[in-house]
């Protein structure tokens, strides 16, 4: 079994400013993993996906998060986030089964 | 590519009814479909994941008589929430995926009974 922590439920952010959401797993198996947004009312967009190979993963919309074995850790950065960017972020886990778990996310909120 | 709908997006119905949502995948030939069930300011809880022809694999705390799926073709999964009571009122998301471990979501469908 797996499970995901999302370290931050809430992340405000100015317009411009970096942001950087945490997320930490745990499983005794490989592990792929995604980070998906959603915006209000409306279903998941994946932004970014680990499956294997280089540990720096470029997603869409200028996001990019960073595979750490070690740490367990699959954190999510942007450098210059837009008002668009305000939306709930989720990071979620799968293996051989293709089940996805899901971290309880994180709100981020882009202000002027 | 890899798009996802789901039908209705709302519905509204009077507690004790049924109600039966479908999820299709357009462009793609879905092997797997699943189904979460999101609650206000939480996360997805996945609720079963069903393959074509197959019957459903249900979650454990999932009733499967109430959560009706069926999976009768390639590109179309419905969940059918039997008897609805208020506390069914959720948005209930499915998912696609065809090869590889991705899944492509659908838009969701808010469900709420009175």
């Amino acid at each position: 079994a797996q499970s995901v922590t999302q370290l931050d439920s809430q992340v405000p952010v100015f317009e411009e400013a970096p942001v950087e959401l945490r997320c930490n797993y745990s499983s005794s198996v490989s592990v792929y993993l995604f980070w998906y947004v959603q915006y209000p009312n409306q279903g998941l967009q994946l932004l970014l996906k680990y499956l294997s190979g280089s540990t720096l993963v470029k997603g869409i919309n200028g996001f990019e998060a960073e595979f750490n074995k070690s740490q367990t850790s699959f954190h999510l950065r942007k450098p210059s986030v837009h008002i668009s960017d305000t939306a709930e972020y989720f990071c979620a886990v799968s293996s051989n089964d293709y089940k996805l778990s899901f971290g309880a996310g994180t709100t981020v909120t882009v202000r002027a | 590519g890899a798009v996802v709908s789901q039908h209705p997006s709302r519905v509204i119905c009077k507690s004790g009814t049924s109600v039966k949502i479908e999820c299709r995948s357009l462009d793609f030939q879905a092997t797997t479909m699943f189904w979460y069930r999101q609650f206000p300011k939480q996360s997805l809880m996945l609720m079963a994941t069903s393959n074509e022809g197959s019957k459903a694999t249900y979650e454990q705390g999932v009733e499967k008589d109430k959560f009706l799926i069926n999976h009768a073709s390639l590109t179309l999964s419905t969940l059918t929430v039997t008897s609805a009571h208020p506390e069914d009122s959720s948005f209930y998301i499915c998912s696609a995926r065809w090869t590889g471990e991705t899944q492509y979501f659908g838009p969701g469908t808010r469900l709420l009974v009175l």
